[in-house]
């Protein structure tokens, strides 16, 4: 079985500062690892993922987060927020393969302030 | 490509209502997921479908709620009778063979 645990439940930031925002995991088996993205009232929408090669992986909107197997932990940062990256931000795993399900954090709500 | 549909978006219903819910996945999706996505948390797995079978419905509340997906396509996911804890986002996504997720914007479920 696998588990997501988020650190923070809120995390507030100043426009253009950097943010990270923590994930923490635990799986016997090998993993699959996301980052989700619901903006209010919207459904997910899938922000990045690891499933092999490079630890480090990048999203078009200038997010980034490592995979790290030691410390079982795929942390998202960006170093520069806009007001517009507001939103719910949820870590995800999966087993390795195709079609398996998703087992979700908790979520991190990022709130940028101006 | 057309993305996961669901409908309503949002249903307002008594307790001890019952409500059905309906997801077209993206075409030519196999599998499809219902999750459960309480205020505050993060969405729960309710029940996994590969092409018209059931793959996993672990965590799926057996004596009120119900899902079909019948042909292998369309899917519809019933509460009945609905409870008050039953109130939040049911949202349903899809992914091919290998592929990963794709969901819906979701039904937001009220029940009074």
């Amino acid at each position: 079985a696998q588990s997501v645990t988020q650190l923070d439940s809120q995390v507030p930031v100043f426009e253009e500062a950097p943010v990270e925002l923590r994930c923490n995991y635990s799986s016997s088996v090998s993993v699959y690892l996301f980052w989700y993205v619901q903006y209010p009232n919207q459904g997910l929408q899938l922000l990045l993922k690891y499933l092999s090669g490079s630890t480090l992986v990048e999203s078009i909107n200038g997010f980034e987060a490592e995979f790290n197997k030691s410390q079982t932990s795929f942390h998202l940062r960006k170093p520069s927020v806009h007001i517009s990256d507001t939103a719910e931000y949820f870590c995800a795993v999966s087993g390795v393969g195709g079609a398996q399900k998703l087992v979700f954090g908790q979520g991190t709500r990022l709130t940028i302030n101006p | 490509e057309a993305g996961v549909a669901q409908s309503p978006r949002y249903k307002i219903i008594e307790k001890r209502q019952s409500v059905a819910f309906w997801c077209n996945p993206i075409s030519g999706h196999a599998t499809l997921y219902w999750y459960q996505q309480i205020l505050g948390q993060g969405p729960k797995l309710l029940i996994q479908f590969q092409n018209n079978g059931v793959v996993d419905d672990s965590q799926l509340p057996k004596d009120r709620f119900s899902a079909e997906r019948l042909k292998g396509v369309d899917s519809t996911l019933k509460i009945q009778p609905a409870k008050l804890e039953d109130s939040a986002v049911y949202l349903c996504a899809s992914s091919d063979v290998g592929g990963f997720a794709f969901f819906g914007q979701g039904t937001r479920l009220t029940v009074v």
